[in-house]
């Protein structure tokens, strides 16, 4: 069971749209729509932004969305804000009720 | 919506046991059609899936995990709790707990433990 692949970092300008890729095998993400995304602030606890790989809990931004196409679920950020810099993490059932986490992605607003 | 409150020793002797428990409010453990889950987070580093239990005592582990892991449940209290095995400095972590629903959800506020030689 090894990591998701995301990128280390990512950064843009105010206002700049940012995509950040989580890549898996065909024993998670590409076998299943339950891929969920992360936001997390330093120190703090994670909070759940994205699950089903494309739907947003209430009340999170609808500047937030997903995506998945094959072994690759992706987080996109529009009009991207300072309070937007965090870490960013994704997460895949694996099957049997396991899941794995993605390697993580810090996002820096320019 | 619950909340989750992790509490335990934030300093561990190295080759021993580390047990932490997670004290839900807000909700039944044991009536709810939950998952209840632990999650780690080394310093700098990122996530860690350990493992969850569902309020019948059925439990999941992570494979790399599972030989040093025991999650239990006491639902007249409403906790879970975490029991890894034979600690090393590589376990030293932020320890959170999680309700899990497909996937994590509910998240307590984490707590560091630190594994000492």
């Amino acid at each position: 069971q090894s990591a998701l692949t995301q990128p280390a970092s990512v950064s843009g300008s105010p206002g700049q749209s940012i995509t950040i890729s989580c890549t898996g095998t065909s024993s998670d993400v590409g076998s299943y729509r339950f891929v969920s995304w992360y936001q997390q602030h330093p120190g703090k606890a994670p909070k759940l932004i994205i699950y089903e790989a494309t739907k947003r809990p209430a009340g999170v931004s609808n500047r937030f969305s997903g995506s998945k196409s094959g072994n690759t679920a992706s987080l996109t950020i529009s009009g991207l804000q300072a309070e937007d810099e965090a870490d960013y993490h994704c997460c895949s059932y694996t099957g049997t009720s396991t899941y794995v986490f993605g390697t993580g992605t810090k996002v820096t607003v320019l | 919506q619950p909340q989750l409150q992790e509490s335990g020793p934030g300093l561990v002797r190295a080759s021993e046991t580390l047990s932490l428990s997670c004290t839900v409010s807000g909700g039944s453990i044991g009536s709810s059609s939950y998952y209840w889950g632990w999650i780690r987070q080394p310093p700098g580093k990122g996530l860690e899936w350990i493992g969850s239990i569902y309020s019948s005592g059925t439990t999941y582990y992570n494979p790399s995990l599972k030989s040093r892991v025991t999650i239990t449940v006491d639902t007249s209290k409403n906790q879970f709790s975490l029991n890894l095995r034979s600690v090393t400095a590589a376990d030293t972590a932020v320890y959170y707990c999680a309700r899990q629903v497909l996937q994590p959800d509910y998240w307590g506020q984490g707590t560091l433990v630190t594994v000492s030689s």
